[in-house]
């Protein structure tokens, strides 16, 4: 089935810490972002993409990195977790107007 | 750029009642406007959108208008149910090759 697939849906890990979130979309879309958000909070873009190859940052200052190596794939990497990073990491994908989310990761950093 | 502002910020209305809310955005160029909802502990998923050739779109319960003049847009929900309460957020764009600037969302209750 097409879909997003976020991995890990949760992630406790240390301060200091290095982590990939993946995502994959089955969607054959082009276009791939990353967000954050704080439950039930506003959605603040932190990396897109717009094919292979091609990566932005977004509104938010984060200290992560992404690639995009293969259109279907788009992790976001974190080089030194903090507590301040502790919140949902939404993927999305889109191919047209409408965009796809996955079902997030889920980061506490302790 | 674009800025898209949402409100109200919480929404509380009786069971049955309707609930409407509203955003504004800034770039006159923006001609795609979709409304997703997240519920608790859920992905946000498209539910109604509008483009700017309409001025009115509704699916059953769920309504949008455009104001292109006054450059605001609105979601309205008729004969609110339980499963309505969500956050709900506004979003637009200048076309398929843009990005979405997004509201900061509405946290809409229903009350039984």
């Amino acid at each position: 089935e097409a879909d997003i697939y976020q991995t890990p849906r949760y992630l406790v890990i240390g301060t200091g810490k290095k982590i990939t979130l993946e995502c994959s979309q089955t969607m054959g879309h082009d276009k791939m972002y990353w967000y954050q958000q704080d439950p039930g909070m506003e959605l603040h873009l932190i990396h897109y993409s717009y094919g292979v190859n091609s990566t932005e940052k977004g509104d938010l200052s984060s200290e992560s990195t992404v690639s995009r190596i293969r259109t279907e794939h788009f992790p976001l990497t974190l080089e030194s977790a903090r507590p301040s990073h502790t919140s949902q990491y939404l993927c999305a994908s889109s191919g047209g107007f409408e965009a796809f989310f996955g079902q997030g990761t889920r980061l506490t950093v302790v | 750029g674009e800025n898209v502002e949402q409100h109200p910020s919480t929404l509380s209305v009786q069971e049955g009642d309707s609930a409407v809310i509203k955003c504004t955005y800034s770039d006159s160029a923006s001609n795609y406007f979709p409304w997703y909802k997240q519920e608790l502990g859920k992905r946000p998923q498209l539910i109604i959108d509008i483009r700017s050739n309409v001025g009115e779109k509704k699916d059953q319960r769920i309504a949008v208008t455009l104001n292109k003049t006054a450059k605001h847009f609105s979601l309205h929900i008729t004969e609110t149910q339980p499963e309505d309460s969500a956050v709900y957020f506004c979003a637009a764009s200048m076309g398929s090759n843009y990005q979405l600037i997004w509201g900061a969302g509405t946290k809409l209750i229903i009350k039984p």
